[in-house]
C-alpha cells in the first residue's frame, strides 16, 4: 500500500506569492491532517479534513487555507507568503473509522520563502 | 489548552544502553491519547507507541516502554538496548478524545546514539 505522498518535495518563492501543497492519504484514509514544522515554533496544527469538511482548526491567520476533495486528496494553500512561512509542511492521514489514532506522515513539503 | 513539555532538547546514549525522554502534559480532558513519534533525519516521521489514558498499563513496543503517570501527567519513552537507527528527534504528542489527527506536539528531544 502506497503511503501519504506530497508534492511538491521542495520549492522556492518570494514575499507576496502564493503556493499550494498537495497531499495524496494512504488509500482508504478519510482524515487529512496538515501540520507546519519550524526550528522556532516546532510542529504546530494547520486544519484536519474529513469527508470535505474540515474539523478542525488551528490557530494561524487566514492566509492559510485547505480542502479536501472527495476522493481525500486535500491541497493547502498559502496567499501572499511571509519569510516565517518558510517551513516544512507536513501532511498527515488516518482512517478514522477503526483507527488506533496513529497518524501516518508524508515526507514533507519545504517551503523556502525569500 | 492542551499543552505538551519535552525539557530534554538534546539526549545521547551509548550503542545497547538504556536511556529515558521525558514528557508532561497538561490537560482538562478525561479521554485522550499519548503517542511518541520519530524523525529521523530527512525522513518521515513515524508512530514509536502509544497509550490510551484510560489503560492504566503501561505500552509496550518491543524495545520501546513508556511510563505513563496519569495523576502527574507524565509519560516518559525509555529505549533499551539503544541501537544506532534509533538516532533520530523525538516528539511527544497528544490527542483528546476522536480527535486523532489534530495532535499537540512537544518541541523534541533529539537523540544521539554513539556506537
Amino acid at each position: 500500500k502506497a503511503g501519504v505522498t506530497q508534492t511538491p518535495r521542495y520549492l522556492i518563492k518570494t514575499r507576496g506569492q502564493q503556493v499550494t501543497l498537495s497531499c495524496s492519504p494512504i488509500s482508504g484514509h478519510r482524515s487529512v491532517s496538515w501540520y507546519q514544522q519550524t526550528p522556532g515554533q516546532g510542529l504546530q496544527f494547520l486544519f484536519e479534513y474529513f469527508s470535505e469538511t474540515q474539523r478542525n482548526k488551528g490557530n494561524f491567520p487566514g492566509r492559510f487555507s485547505g480542502r479536501q476533495f472527495s476522493n481525500s486528496r486535500s491541497e493547502m494553500n498559502v496567499s501572499t507568503l511571509e519569510l516565517g512561512d518558510s517551513a516544512l509542511y507536513l501532511c498527515a492521514s488516518t482512517p478514522l473509522a477503526g483507527s488506533t489514532g496513529e497518524l501516518f506522515f508524508g515526507e514533507g513539503s519545504r517551503l523556502t520563502v525569500l | 489548552a492542551q499543552t505538551v513539555t519535552q525539557s530534554q532538547p538534546e539526549m545521547s546514549v551509548q550503542e545497547a544502553e538504556t536511556v529515558t525522554l521525558s514528557c508532561t502534559y497538561d490537560t482538562s480532558e478525561s479521554d485522550y491519547y499519548l503517542f511518541w513519534y520519530k524523525q529521523p533525519p530527512s525522513r518521515q516521521m513515524i508512530l514509536v507507541i502509544r497509550q490510551e489514558a484510560y489503560k492504566q498499563q503501561n505500552a509496550t513496543e518491543n524495545r520501546f516502554s513508556v511510563n505513563f503517570q496519569k495523576a502527574a501527567k507524565s509519560f516518559s519513552l525509555k529505549i533499551s538496548d539503544s541501537q544506532l537507527g534509533d538516532a533520530a528527534m523525538y516528539f511527544c504528542a497528544y490527542a483528546g478524545g476522536t480527535s486523532y489527527g489534530k495532535l499537540t506536539f512537544g518541541q523534541g528531544t533529539i537523540l544521539t546514539v554513539h556506537p
